[in-house]
């Protein structure tokens, strides 16, 4: 059974930082991407990131460059979604999901339950 | 404004059938592979078709799509109560270089 976790969330200041986790089992982590998507409260779901199982392709939505970076540990079948400069617009349920040994342009065939980033002053 | 386009409400009686659609362009939807997911409010979403018309283990056959050049169509038959929840359709888009979403559509049984 595949089971994804999120961790990390929490309350942060504009401007701050956090550092989202997402620990992956039952799937060939390495051979998989990871991307994160976000869900503000009462909106849409929003693609923000993604990284490439083998070769470590990353991609970010417009408002995530410069800000976010992802990096992934496949000896701990984690994923780090690094989020810096902070604004009230990030605040929101962030998900992880995967397919197995898919490619980035695949299906999201597996979530976790997500962790939720407030970001207020 | 999402780039791919869903309408942001759909109702049907029990029983019925029900269209939901995503329109888009020739560098997303024209391009890719359209996925469905669905959500109900408060938990995470769940895949629900994938690869334009592939349905998951699980799903079940009264839930189907296709696609047709720029727009993607989720179509649900005998409508049930347990229907009731926002749909999303998604997909990549080679000049954004990124995932897409719809701005998803309600369903109401």
């Amino acid at each position: 059974e595949v089971q994804v976790l999120e961790s990390g969330g929490g309350l942060a200041q504009p401007g701050g930082s956090l550092r989202l986790s997402c620990t992956i089992s039952g799937l060939d982590f390495s051979a998989s991407p990871i991307h994160w998507i976000r869900q503000s409260p009462g909106k849409g779901l929003e693609w923000v990131s993604t990284i490439s199982g083998p070769d470590y392709l990353m991609f970010y939505v417009d408002s995530a460059k410069g800000r976010f970076t992802i990096s992934r540990d496949n000896s701990n079948n984690t994923v780090y979604l690094q989020m810096n400069n902070l604004r009230d617009d990030d605040s929101a349920v962030y998900y992880c999901a995967t397919v197995e040994a898919g490619g980035y342009a695949d299906q999201f065939q597996y979530w976790g339950q997500g962790t939720v980033v407030t970001v207020s002053s | 404004q999402s780039v791919l386009t869903q309408p942001p409400s759909a109702s049907g009686t029990p029983g019925q059938r029900v269209t939901l659609s995503c329109s888009g362009s020739n560098s997303n939807i024209g391009s890719n592979s359209v996925h469905w997911y669905r959500q109900v409010p408060g938990t995470a979403p769940k895949l629900l078709i994938f690869r334009d018309s592939q349905r998951p283990s699980g799903v079940p056959d009264r839930v189907s799509a296709s696609k047709a050049g720029t727009s993607a169509s989720l179509v649900i038959s005998g409508l049930r109560s347990e229907d009731e929840a926002d749909y999303y359709c998604s997909t990549w888009d080679d000049i954004l270089r990124g995932w897409l979403f719809g701005g998803g559509t309600t369903l109401t049984v």
